[in-house]
């Protein structure tokens, strides 16, 4: 049964540091990854889907990498800013190229002015 | 991106009724849309699998007579919560995909609350 854990639950910087947060998962037959920002009682907003073939992908002030092997994810945030607070989500398929996710918990991040 | 809509964003409802989630894409079909609930500080789980003129599937441990799927149209599927009581309130928030092994896209969610 695949099982994602996303560590740290919560994380406060100051404006302006670059952060990580960090996805794993017990069932690395993915066929993709992908991380979702979502606010306090909002729905969730796609930032990067990683397909299994890509190491990484970038958007904007993000990177996201894809260790497959390891059933390993990172998000990167470059130059934080108050404006990136929200819980950040992972989500893998079920199994393979599964339509169904399985998501973390989430990581809270407050980046304070 | 795509976008998927739904409505409403937050009901409340008396104990014992029944309540009806709509969800839609707007700019694109969808044959198969997916129901997930959220609670308070925990992650997203999955309920069921809505199939455009078909049944719906469920997860383990989901009523199917408690949480009516209806996918009557490529791009509409209602999740109607029948005989709702206080356990049931949660965040319900459906996901679409424009293509298999794409991003997927999530609605707004809808906080429901039985009083």
């Amino acid at each position: 049964k695949q099982e994602v854990t996303q560590i740290p639950a919560a994380l406060s910087v100051p404006e302006g540091e670059n952060l990580v947060l960090n996805c794993s998962f017990t069932d690395s037959a993915i066929y993709n990854l992908q991380w979702f920002r979502q606010d306090p009682g909002k729905g969730l907003t796609s930032l990067l889907l990683i397909q299994s073939s890509q190491r990484e992908q970038t958007s904007g002030r993000l990177n996201a990498s894809l260790d497959k092997s390891s059933g390993r994810s990172t998000l990167y945030i470059a130059a934080s800013q108050p404006g990136d607070s929200a819980t950040y989500l992972c989500a893998v398929p079920t199994q393979g190229g599964s339509e169904k996710l399985v998501f973390g918990k989430g990581t809270k991040l407050t980046v304070n002015p | 991106g795509a976008v998927v809509s739904q409505h409403p964003s937050w009901v409340i409802c008396k104990s014992g009724t029944s309540v009806k989630i709509e969800c839609r894409s707007l700019d694109f079909q969808a044959t198969t849309m997916f129901w997930y609930r959220q609670f308070p500080k925990q992650s997203l789980m999955l309920m069921a699998t809505s199939n455009e003129g078909s049944k719906a599937t469920y997860e383990q441990g989901v009523e199917k007579d408690k949480f009516l799927i209806n996918h009557a149209s490529l791009t509409l599927s209602t999740l109607t919560v029948t005989s709702a009581h206080p356990e049931d309130s949660s965040f319900y928030i459906c996901s679409a995909r424009t293509l298999r092994n794409t991003e997927a896209f999530f609605g707004q969610g809808t906080r429901l609350t039985v009083v």
